[in-house]
């Protein structure tokens, strides 16, 4: 079975810290992905990478990064945390024009 | 901008009775589309995928495709209250090897 896993499920930010989200999948997937979703929003991309060291924006990267080191950990990296930042953020893996898997999510509250 | 559209719902169905949903898509070059299940404050899990025009069964499921209407839609016969959840249809986009384009769900509703 594959597996994505999260670093944290709940997070409580203060306004300006920056923020650190993890993601890790074992099934050697080339693609991994970082979304948030919101209330009548659905999934929005933030980025994704289809390689270690390769990302590309999606459609709403303003106000984050990523970073992928490794093949199997995929980080979002929150600069300086704002409350619309608040949301539930969604990592997944996948190869090639093939299914995409989800982590369980991380449920970020800034204040 | 390439889109995926579903009916956000909510769709009430009774137990039992057969649940049908229904997505539209505007990438012709699409080759995979999926059909996810989301329960409230969970994440989605991947519950079908079609490749090819037709039926497919699994189980209590049924995806239908069909490319030249560029319709994608899930049956869900037997409804149970199991079944109450949000169901996003997902399409490969043809440009990219990586991205999949989410439609923004429809919640279904399945009432005693």
């Amino acid at each position: 079975d594959v597996k994505v896993t999260q670093s944290s499920r709940y997070l409580v930010k203060r306004t300006g810290e920056k923020v650190f989200l993890e993601c890790v999948q074992d099934m050697d997937h080339e693609n991994m992905f970082w979304y948030r979703q919101d209330p009548g929003l659905g999934l929005r991309l933030i980025y994704f990478s289809y390689d270690v060291k390769m990302k590309e924006k999606g459609d709403i990267p303003e106000g984050y990064s990523v970073s992928r080191e490794k093949k199997e950990r995929f980080s979002l990296i929150l600069e300086s945390a704002s409350t619309n930042q608040t949301s539930m953020y969604l990592c997944a893996s996948s190869s090639p024009r093939s299914t995409q898997y989800f982590g369980p999510g991380t449920r970020l509250l800034v204040l | 901008q390439k889109e995926v559209e579903q009916n956000s719902g909510p769709l009430s169905v009774p137990e039992g009775a057969i649940a049908s949903l229904n997505c539209t898509y505007s990438d012709r070059g699409s080759q995979s589309f999926f059909w996810y299940r989301q329960y409230s404050g969970k994440s989605p899990e991947l519950i079908m995928s079609i490749y090819s025009n037709g039926d497919k069964e699994d189980g209590r499921f049924t995806a239908q495709l069909n490319k030249a209407s560029q319709y994608v839609s899930l049956l869900i016969r037997d409804s149970q209250p199991s079944d109450s959840a949000t169901y996003l249809c997902a399409v490969t986009e043809y440009s990219s090897a990586s991205k999949i384009i989410f439609g923004s769900g429809t919640r279904l509703s399945i009432r005693p």
